[in-house]
């Protein structure tokens, strides 16, 4: 089983309010991250957890705010975010066995619309 | 990868044909390479992948080449079939112990029947 689950599908919000993206696996991985995509461009890496410790912030701005509870589960908090945030944003996990090396596999995203 | 902009470079092939998809990667450190296939409204799938100490790894229907003189990684795919339409992405990790990957711009399948 190499699924990656992502929740909600959807998501649209103004630039005043507050909500979360909810990312989940349960292969045993011990490394998850968040990415952003914009149309017709590759996943650009936001951040990356490394047994529930955040390893790598892609200087990304503090109006993104990861959380990783334990291992199979990953946050992205999202206040006071701008229209041109708009994009999708995807979750991976991998095991972190052999970072240089581990696969990656990607949940489905979720698609945020700030208006 | 460079940015192509707005458009995506497009692979066109007839049903049956066999495709390569190339891939220029910009980190001579680089030492695992990885090849994964998007399909709209969906996340990058994972097709193939190759460590630097290998030239060419063969999967089912899918063959990964790899040429670390001209930094050049090129995806084949036989007998290609309609499902197999979708953008295709190459991706780097050149982190030096972090798995961090850097992707290509991507170029779109277009399997005619």
């Amino acid at each position: 089983d190499t699924e990656v689950t992502q929740t909600p599908k959807h998501l649209v919000m103004g630039m005043t309010n507050k909500k979360s993206l909810k990312c989940e696996q349960h292969m045993g991985h011990r490394a998850m991250y968040w990415y952003k995509q914009k149309a017709k461009k590759p996943p650009e890496l936001m951040f990356v957890y490394s047994y529930e410790k955040l390893s790598i912030n892609e200087s990304v701005p503090s109006r993104f705010s990861p959380e990783c509870p334990n291992s199979s589960l990953l946050n992205l908090h999202l206040h006071a975010l701008q229209p041109e945030d708009s994009a999708l944003y995807l979750c991976a996990s991998s095991q972190d066995r052999d970072p240089a090396t581990d696969t990656q596999y990607f949940g489905p995203g979720t698609r945020l619309t700030v208006l | 990868g460079e940015s192509v902009g707005l458009h995506l470079p497009t692979l066109s092939v007839q049903e049956g044909d066999n495709s390569i998809i190339n891939c220029a990667y910009s980190n001579s450190a680089s030492d695992y390479f990885i090849w994964y296939k998007q399909e709209s409204g969906k996340g990058p799938q994972f097709i193939i992948d190759i460590r630097s100490n290998m030239d060419k790894r063969q999967g089912q229907r899918v063959t990964v080449l790899l040429n670390k003189t001209v930094k050049h990684l090129s995806l084949q795919i036989a007998a290609t079939q309609p499902g197999d339409s979708a953008v295709y992405f190459c991706a780097e990790n050149a982190s030096g112990g972090y798995n961090k990957l850097i992707f290509g711009a991507g170029t779109r399948l277009a399997v005619h029947p």
